[in-house]
Order: structure tokens, then C-alpha cells, then sequence
């Protein structure tokens, strides 16, 4: 069965203490991995996807990577602004359980103070 | 360029009763998608629409229809509402099967 598990579920971090989100999942034949960021009252936006093993991703203070097993959303002295929950979703191949359709975690909720 | 519109924001109904929650998006995007998402769970799908013409189960499509009335609107319905149903419900779109999904706001659905 196709399965996502994000950990922690909730994190607090004072302003510039880096820190990292984990996505673990177990899914038929990887065609993508996806991390999201969701505001309150807000619909996800998109932030990156990851292919294989190995790849790796920037966007200013973020940085995701990528296992066999699980990615990693690295924050680098996060600033206030950076609090959101953080979804991970995977596909996988069009004849696992999920039929390619994206299987989403529950989400990291950050919470960055000044 | 208003990417995914979800209308309306918010509803209260009451059990029994039924509504249907309209989805347009204006990127020419071919598949277009329902996902609700309630507290402690992750997004679940209920339909989708993989191109014009088709729709096919998700993962909770249990008292739900949908209609893709064109390639631009892909339209939810409740035909009698269970408490059960209370929930956030998110539209989202992406031009090809493999490609980030775009989502709308979302619509805040109470039944009582």
C-alpha cells in the first residue's frame, strides 16, 4: 500500500535555528516526490519535486532531498515568515494503489518566533 | 491570471440537504481534481478527472458526484449531506498526470 508518514507534526524553531522536516514513504515504482507549503485558510503551493535518489533542490531557505526511502526539507535560519505546514506527497506507478494519483502525509506544522 | 477558483468559501447545511461545489480554472490545464482535508488526516482524494470527457474514484468518493462540464470546470456534488461530510474541500488542476498540482483556497463546508 502506497503511504506517506511526515515527521514531526509539529515543530518550533526560534528565528535563524535550522533545522529539518522528514517524509518517509512507501510507494509502487517513485514517479515523484512533491512538497508543498500551506497557510492557514489556504489552498497548498507548490514547492518542489524530486525524481530519483540523490537529487537535491533550493529555494532561498529551503532545501529538499531525496532517498530511496524518505526526503528531507532542510530550513536554514528560518525567519517568521517561513511558518506554514510543510506537505509531502508522492506518486507512484500507474498500476499501484493509488493509480498514479498523488497520496499526501499529514504535514509538519512550522512555527518560526522571532 | 486567477489560477484555480473554488466558490463558494463557505456553507453550512443542514443533513439531508444537497449542494454542489463549482471549480474553474483558467491555465488550460487537461486534469482537474477533488481532494477534502479534515484535521490529523492528510488530503484525501474523492475524484478526479484525468481530461475532458472522463472521471474516475479516488481514494473516498462515497456520497459524492462529480461532472467535468468542459475543460475548464470541474464541478462537486453532495446529493444528501451526513455530518460525516463536514469538511474542507480543495479543487486542483495540472496540465499532465506527473505535474505539481495547482489548488484553489478551498471551500469550508459545516453540515449540521
Amino acid at each position: 500500500e502506497d503511504q506517506v508518514t511526515q515527521s514531526p507534526e509539529a515543530l518550533r524553531l526560534q528565528e535563524g535555528e535550522s533545522s529539518s522536516l522528514n517524509c518517509s514513504y512507501t510507494v509502487s515504482g517513485l514517479r515523484g516526490l512533491f512538497w508543498y507549503r500551506q497557510d492557514p485558510g489556504k489552498g497548498p503551493e507548490f514547492l518542489f519535486t524530486l525524481y530519483s535518489a540523490g537529487e537535491e533542490k533550493e529555494k532561498e531557505r529551503l532545501k529538499a532531498t531525496l532517498t530511496k526511502k524518505e526526503s528531507f526539507l532542510h530550513i536554514t535560519a528560518p525567519k517568521p515568515e517561513d511558518s506554514a505546514t510543510y506537505l509531502c506527497a508522492v506518486q507512484g506507478n500507474l498500476y499501484g494503489g493509488s493509480q498514479g494519483n498523488l497520496i499526501f502525509g499529514k504535514g509538519t506544522k512550522l512555527s518560526v518566533k522571532p | 491570471n486567477a489560477g484555480v477558483t473554488q466558490t463558494p468559501k463557505f456553507q453550512v447545511l443542514k443533513t439531508g440537504q444537497s449542494m454542489t461545489l463549482q471549480c474553474a480554472q483558467d491555465m488550460n490545464h487537461n486534469s482537474m481534481y477533488w481532494y477534502r482535508q479534515d484535521p490529523g488526516m492528510g488530503l484525501r482524494l474523492i475524484y478526479y478527472s484525468a481530461s475532458e470527457g472522463t472521471t474516475d474514484k479516488g481514494e473516498v468518493p462515497n456520497g459524492y458526484n462529480v461532472s467535468r462540464l468542459n475543460k475548464r470546470e470541474f464541478s462537486l456534488r453532495l446529493e444528501s449531506a451526513a455530518p460525516s461530510q463536514t469538511s474542507v474541500y480543495f479543487c486542483a488542476s495540472t496540465p499532465l498526470l506527473g505535474s505539481p498540482l495547482h489548488f484553489g483556497n478551498g471551500t469550508r463546508l459545516t453540515v449540521t
